[in-house]
């Protein structure tokens, strides 16, 4: 069964610091996979999509990983702000799935100023 | 990138009525789905909406409970069906503006709380 899985659930840090959000999947054999961050009782902003071809991307203090054969990602987040408090989603598209995205359960992220 | 609108934002609903959920996007896309999101839970594909056909529908889902339209490239409506308390969730629209290597946008969400 294709899944996907985030740890933590929940991560509280100060400002400033940088940190590290795990994804992990179960079939190597994907698409891409995207990033995405939901504020409460909002919908979701994309912000990094790697192909399955690429190592990782970055945008601004933003940077994702990929590394299909160990079925993993991270986003890490650096200088963190308070204004980074959010749930981080990742959601993988498989190559059996076509279009079709499988969304982790989030990791929700709480920056204390 | 596609902006999505989305309506209404939230709504609390009567068991045995039905709400339609409206998507506008800014610009024409080839792909627009729908999801829910459980409270406390992440996204479930609901179905994709399919501009002049009928929406695909993922496991678990039947149109008589959640009908969809896509009139055009630019718009599509979610309804959901004679609703109980178990459909009260977060219904989310998303597009897609190319193909399946593109990235995702999402709308803002209907928050639905049935009683």
């Amino acid at each position: 069964k294709q899944e996907v899985t985030q740890i933590p659930a929940a991560l509280s840090v100060p400002e400033g610091e940088n940190l590290v959000l795990n994804c992990s999947f179960t079939d190597s054999a994907i698409y891409n996979l995207q990033w995405f961050r939901q504020d409460p009782g909002k919908g979701l902003t994309s912000l990094l999509l790697i192909q399955s071809s690429q190592r990782e991307q970055t945008s601004g203090r933003l940077n994702a990983s990929l590394d299909k054969s160990s079925g993993r990602s991270t986003l890490y987040i650096a200088a963190s702000q308070p204004g980074d408090s959010a749930t981080y989603l990742c959601a993988v598209s498989w190559e059996t799935s076509g279009s079709r995205l499988t969304f982790g359960e989030g990791t929700q992220l709480t920056v204390n100023p | 990138s596609a902006v999505i609108s989305q309506k209404p934002s939230r709504d609390i609903c009567q068991r045995g009525t039905s709400l339609t959920i409206q998507c506008q996007v800014d610009s024409q896309v080839t792909m627009m789905f729908w999801y829910r999101q459980q409270p406390g839970q992440s996204l479930t594909l609901i179905a994709t909406a399919n501009q002049g056909s009928e929406a695909t529908y993922e496991s678990g889902f039947v149109i008589d409970k959640f009908p969809i339209s896509r009139p055009n490239l630019t718009f599509s409506t979610l309804t959901v069906s004679n609703m109980s308390p178990e459909d009260s969730s977060i219904y989310l629209c998303s597009a897609r503006d190319g193909s399946w290597n593109e990235k995702l946008f999402f709308g803002s969400g209907t928050q639905l709380s049935v009683l």
